[in-house]
């Protein structure tokens, strides 16, 4: 089952924040979170543990319910260069994402 | 450059025909997942395999099949292609299973099926 993303897409001003949010269905190891920019691959963000770890970049934040099976990820202070479709990965037995979320960051 | 290389980058073919796409993963790498991306769609996960094993299976068409070598490459094979099989296909690896090591993509290979 795939993780469903919100919103679908949002629009920014350069230096204002946005909330992505991811949730499954299915019981979790752990969810990770992926940029893609147009024409371009998805390029690793974060990763979110059982137990409170993560590994990812330092200017990006999330969380990560285990009881409901939620994460949401934090972009504050928006730049142009943080604009790109926005994909969370549940793993499982392997590893699904939903279907993104496009963020438009403008001057 | 992510480590991981696809090839061919893109592939033009008729319906009916069959197609091999190669992913080379990063060196240390023993997980191989593929995805298939339609246009401006989400990615929709494939197959998984880990070490030479298939460990996961989504939502791959009986047409499609994949393997593993003994030197971690894999590839991804599409046979009776049609129209809705055009698309970015997208392999990616990690050095476990996923659940605590990120996972690398290549660049891609864009198939179109005319």
């Amino acid at each position: 089952q795939q993780p469903v993303q919100s919103p679908q897409a949002v629009i920014l001003r350069e230096g204002e924040d946005a909330v992505i949010n991811c949730s499954s269905s299915k019981a979790l190891y752990s969810v990770h979170w992926y940029r893609q920019k147009h024409g371009e691959a998805p390029v690793f963000l974060m990763i979110l543990l059982k137990g409170g770890e993560q590994k990812g970049h330092e200017k990006i934040s999330a969380s990560f319910n285990e009881k409901k099976q939620q994460s949401s990820l934090y972009l504050t202070a928006s730049q142009l260069s943080y604009s790109g479709t926005y994909f969370c990965g549940t793993v499982g037995n392997d590893m699904r994402f939903g279907a993104g979320t496009r963020l438009t960051v403008k001057p | 450059d992510s480590g991981v290389t696809q090839t061919p980058k893109h592939l033009i073919t008729a319906t009916g025909q069959r197609v091999t796409l190669r992913c080379s993963p990063r060196s240390g790498d023993l997980s191989v997942y593929w995805y298939q991306q339609s246009l401006d769609q989400g990615l929709q996960f494939l197959i998984q395999y880990y070490n030479g094993e298939e460990r996961a299976k989504g939502n791959i068409l009986e047409r499609f099949s994949a393997q593993q070598f003994p030197d971690l490459h894999s590839e991804l094979n599409l046979s009776s292609l049609e129209l809705g099989d055009s698309a970015l296909y997208f392999c990616a690896s990690s050095v476990g299973t996923g659940a605590n090591t990120e996972a690398f993509f290549g660049q891609g290979t864009r198939l179109t099926v005319v």
